[in-house]
């Protein structure tokens, strides 16, 4: 059975103040990692996918990376409009197609 | 472009009511999911098409769940007889091709069981 645990579940930041998520995963062959962001009330909008252990992507100022327990999410000098809460999810080999999510690190970024 | 939109936005329910809810997918795409989130928590697979085929529905908690999508487009999830457990935000999801790429997500409809 896929899982995925994501910490912390909390994150306070003051504007320009760098840190990381991190997402640990155990699957049956990983088809792809995924990141998304989901504000108050709206549904999960797609960041990343990453394939395989090495991987790196890039938006903004996001950046995730990924290994072959864990993938992290780094934000660099985040500001306001940052706040949301970051779902990391995972489709293995196993699972028929869907993806099976964490519960999530809700981050608030304080001006 | 259009993305998934879902209807109705909210819904309150009293316990044993039937309820609807319908998803929009993005034009063309294959598969198409639905998913449950709790509050706090990240969602939960229920079932999955691809075109008008049910291949998944492993993730329905009980036979009062159902969902259909009888011409490969618009879906809809039905809950018969209602109970306060169901209250959760529903998610639909659709997806271009039928694996190993992102799912997109519309924003969700939140049911109430009174």
């Amino acid at each position: 059975e896929d899982q995925v645990t994501q910490s912390p579940e909390a994150l306070r930041l003051q504007e320009g103040e760098s840190s990381s998520l991190n997402c640990s995963y155990t699957v049956s062959g990983l088809r792809g990692l995924f990141w998304y962001r989901q504000d108050p009330g709206k549904g999960p909008e797609f960041l990343f996918t990453l394939y395989s252990a090495g991987e790196e992507k890039e938006k903004e100022r996001l950046k995730a990376t990924l290994t072959k327990k864990e993938s992290f999410l780094h934000i660099t000098a985040p500001k306001p409009e940052d706040s949301a809460t970051y779902l990391c999810a995972v489709q293995g080999e196993g699972s028929a197609r869907q993806l099976t999510f964490g519960s999530g690190t809700q981050l608030t970024v304080l001006p | 472009g259009a993305g998934v939109s879902q209807s109705p936005r909210y819904k309150v329910a009293k316990r044993g009511q039937d309820v609807a809810l319908r998803c929009d997918p993005i034009s063309g795409h294959v598969s198409l999911f639905w998913y449950q989130q709790a509050l706090g928590q990240g969602p939960e697979f229920l079932t999955y098409f691809q075109n008008e085929a049910q291949l998944d529905k492993s993730g329905l908690p009980s036979d009062r769940f159902f969902a259909e999508r009888p011409e490969g487009s618009v879906s809809t999830l039905k809950i018969q007889r209602t109970q306060q457990e169901d209250s959760a935000v529903y998610l639909c999801a659709s997806r271009p091709g039928t694996s190993g790429t992102e799912q997109y997500f519309g924003p969700g409809t939140r049911l109430t069981v009174t």
